[in-house]
């Protein structure tokens, strides 16, 4: 489809384990946006590229999460040596320009699990 | 900081009736303001946006009018409809691309 595209959908993980989140945006757009949703609660922002660039990575709550885009698309979220704080949905949105007022597409996201 | 606050849930209503959910901002500077909206088993999707003050965003019956003299965003429907129940997230972005969420509203509509 033309939409964002996020795998796996569920990931169940044992603390301790490094996990791989991958977000495929809709092609050709600059900017793509990783988020965490905790149960009940609103996404919370974590980083942000433009193109290739992480022009902001002041949400990443550790130095144990580290994002990549390294070809300005497909994008990867990495957590290492998780923690059971670490389950929640982690969503990926990209949008078409740099412009803030653009809308931002999101995925489905990935639901972490971390027993 | 920045932040967004919205009226706890969840909302039942019946269908047909006026809905409102109140969304208040704080936030340094002029933000733009959005209504997202997540369905059962779906992505987050944009439902409306205002960017500047007393501008009225719309979309699918929703309104919500940008009011800066009273920080708020709240989000109405003149008559609302059972595949309206979903979740409903108010957000701001100020001047870089950071986009802060609410809490969330679940609604609930009866048939």
């Amino acid at each position: 489809g033309a939409g964002v595209s996020q795998s796996p959908r569920y990931k169940v993980a044992k603390r301790g384990q490094d996990v791989a989140l991958r977000c495929d945006p809709i092609s050709g757009h600059v900017s793509l946006f990783w988020y965490q949703q905790a149960l009940g609660q609103g996404p919370e922002f974590l980083t942000y590229f433009q193109n290739e660039a992480q022009l902001d990575k002041s949400g990443l709550p550790s130095d144990r999460f580290f994002a990549e885009r390294p070809e300005g698309s497909v994008s990867t979220l990495k957590i290492q040596r998780t923690q059971q704080e670490d389950s929640a949905v982690y969503l990926c949105a990209s949008s078409s320009t740099q412009g803030e007022n653009q809308p931002q597409h999101f995925g489905d996201g990935t639901r972490l699990s971390i027993l | 900081g920045d932040s967004v606050t919205q009226m706890e849930g969840p909302v039942t209503l019946s269908e047909e009736a006026f809905l409102t959910i109140n969304c208040t901002y704080t936030a340094t500077g002029y933000p733009s303001l959005f209504w997202y909206v997540q369905y059962p088993g779906e992505g987050l999707q944009l439902l409306l946006k205002a960017t500047k003050a007393d501008d009225k965003g719309s979309n699918k019956g929703f309104e919500a009018t940008y009011r800066k003299e009273t920080t708020s965003f709240h989000l109405e429907k003149g008559s609302v409809q059972v595949s309206d129940s979903a979740v409903y997230f108010c957000a701001l972005r100020t001047g870089g691309f950071k986009t802060i969420f609410g809490a969330g509203t679940r609604l609930f509509v009866k048939a």
